[in-house]
């Protein structure tokens, strides 16, 4: 079994609708969670971090189970500059060290269409 | 303020030859990580230095070896390459000694091909 699991897709959406992408993850001692973009031939870049309670930043929300090792993200009124690979990111390691080493899922794409 | 650096943007090389990619961390910060991105695929992690010390690896062959400088700077060596080792490197740099919400920040990259 994978570290962290995602749906490659393609999720093919038009503008403005709502967007729900899903995350799994094994190794019940990770610590830290996060959602990075990416765009075609370009590096990852932080979306957002997810926190236990829930967080939101403007049209997306972040929402993590532990009890289930499930990470999702929601995107509202999607827009055509959305159109992107979303990475599912976790970090197994116990966080004193500082040291981070994140375990990526394959990736979402996302293709938002007028 | 600058952000993460690789050099060189794209590089071409044969079976069995060995690189050298660099990488400039951001400014302050003094870890740099190396991930592999195959093409399709999420990043994979190489391995991590700080202190001029690899600190974690990934599972990925004694052919792939870094270092740190003084200056936080790294390379990441790769000998007898293999046509497998085409993808993108990526290289991440944060801030060790933080919470678990330190960030790594990514370079551009540096586009691996072998034919």
């Amino acid at each position: 079994r994978k570290e962290v699991e995602q749906d490659p897709g393609p999720f093919n959406v038009p503008e403005g609708a709502t967007v729900a992408f899903n995350c799994t993850y094994s190794n019940s001692a990770s610590q830290s969670f996060f959602w990075y973009r990416q765009d075609c031939r370009k590096e990852p870049k932080l979306l957002m971090s997810v926190y236990s309670s829930g967080n939101e930043d403007g049209r997306f929300t972040a929402q993590l189970n532990r009890a289930s090792q499930y990470i999702s993200l929601l995107i509202r009124d999607s827009k055509l500059s959305d159109s992107a690979t979303y990475l599912c990111v976790v970090n197994p390691r116990g966080t004193d060290t500082g040291f981070q080493k994140l375990v990526f899922g394959t990736g979402t794409r996302l293709l938002v269409s007028p | 303020d600058a952000g993460v650096t690789q050099s060189p943007t794209h590089l071409i090389k044969t079976r069995g030859q060995q690189v050298t990619l660099r990488c400039s961390p951001k400014s302050g910060h003094d870890t740099v990580s190396w991930y592999q991105q195959a093409l399709g695929q999420g990043p994979q992690f190489i391995f991590q230095y700080y202190e001029e010390e690899e600190r974690q690896r990934g599972n990925f062959p004694d052919r792939f070896s870094g270092h740190q400088f003084p200056n936080y700077s790294s390379e990441l060596n790769v000998n007898a390459l293999l046509l497998g080792d085409s993808a993108l490197y990526l290289c991440a740099s944060s801030l060790a000694g933080l919470t678990a919400k330190n960030i790594q920040y990514f370079g551009a990259g540096t586009r691996l091909s072998v034919l």
